[in-house]
């Protein structure tokens, strides 16, 4: 079965609301989260990631919650902006010495709206 | 200028033919990943490379196998290719080590077709 999960495959938030996107992992060894953006022909990178010792983590509009007993992780966009339009694809995996055999959501695409 | 390149961008290949897929990287990154991406499955792991030669399988392993006889080289080989490897594959690096050391670095992507 799919280890991590994005349960929508699309999302539509109007300019300036709040984009949350949702990803649910299986694996309890996870220990590594990560949210990652592609635009339409273009290679992912990544936004933001978070280690499993914390639950939250900021950077400017982009937020991070890691709820663990839940296995569920979500990123939360704030002032969303039309150029926010993307796939975003969530990231999660177990630490092996360094590396981290990465499994990858199905992508949720968000549109935002002006 | 740190960057992984995927040769070529676009291939395609006839049923049962072999196909070369080639992936570089200058950031002496240690780690090297080959991923596919088919729509509604997302990116898919296909092997995962420590170091040269060593190389460990993915998620979906069959059918494909890999080289990586320099750090900063690592191929992807089909042998007789089939219709549903008809897909985009992505080349992917990351530094292992450090603070960083699970960020994966994407190469642009190779959208393969057989026919």
């Amino acid at each position: 079965g799919q280890q991590v999960k994005q349960s929508s495959p699309s999302l539509t938030v109007q300019e300036g609301g709040i984009s949350i996107l949702n990803c649910d992992y299986e694996n309890d060894m996870f220990d590594y989260f990560a949210w990652y953006k592609k635009y339409p022909d273009n290679s992912p990178t990544l936004l933001i990631s978070v280690r499993s010792n914390v639950d939250k983590r900021e950077d400017g509009r982009l937020t991070v919650f890691l709820n663990k007993s839940g296995k569920h992780f979500s990123l939360h966009i704030t002032a969303s902006q039309p150029e926010d339009t993307a796939v975003y694809l969530c990231a999660a995996g177990e630490n092996q010495g360094g590396s981290a055999k990465l499994i990858f959501g199905e992508g949720t695409k968000l549109t935002v709206s002006s | 200028d740190m960057k992984v390149t995927q040769m070529p961008r676009y291939l395609i290949k006839r049923m049962g033919e072999n196909v070369l897929l080639e992936c570089g990287q200058d950031m002496s990154h240690e780690t090297m990943y080959w991923y596919r991406q088919d729509p509604g499955l997302g990116l898919q792991l296909i092997y995962i490379s420590y170091d040269v030669d060593s190389n460990s399988e993915g998620d979906i392993p069959k059918g494909y196998r890999v080289s990586r006889k320099k750090r900063e080289h690592f191929s992807l080989i089909l042998d007789s290719a089939k219709t549903n490897q008809t897909s985009v594959y992505f080349c992917a690096s990351s530094l292992g080590t450090g603070d960083s050391a699970e960020t994966l670095y994407f190469g642009s992507g190779t959208r393969l077709t057989v026919l």
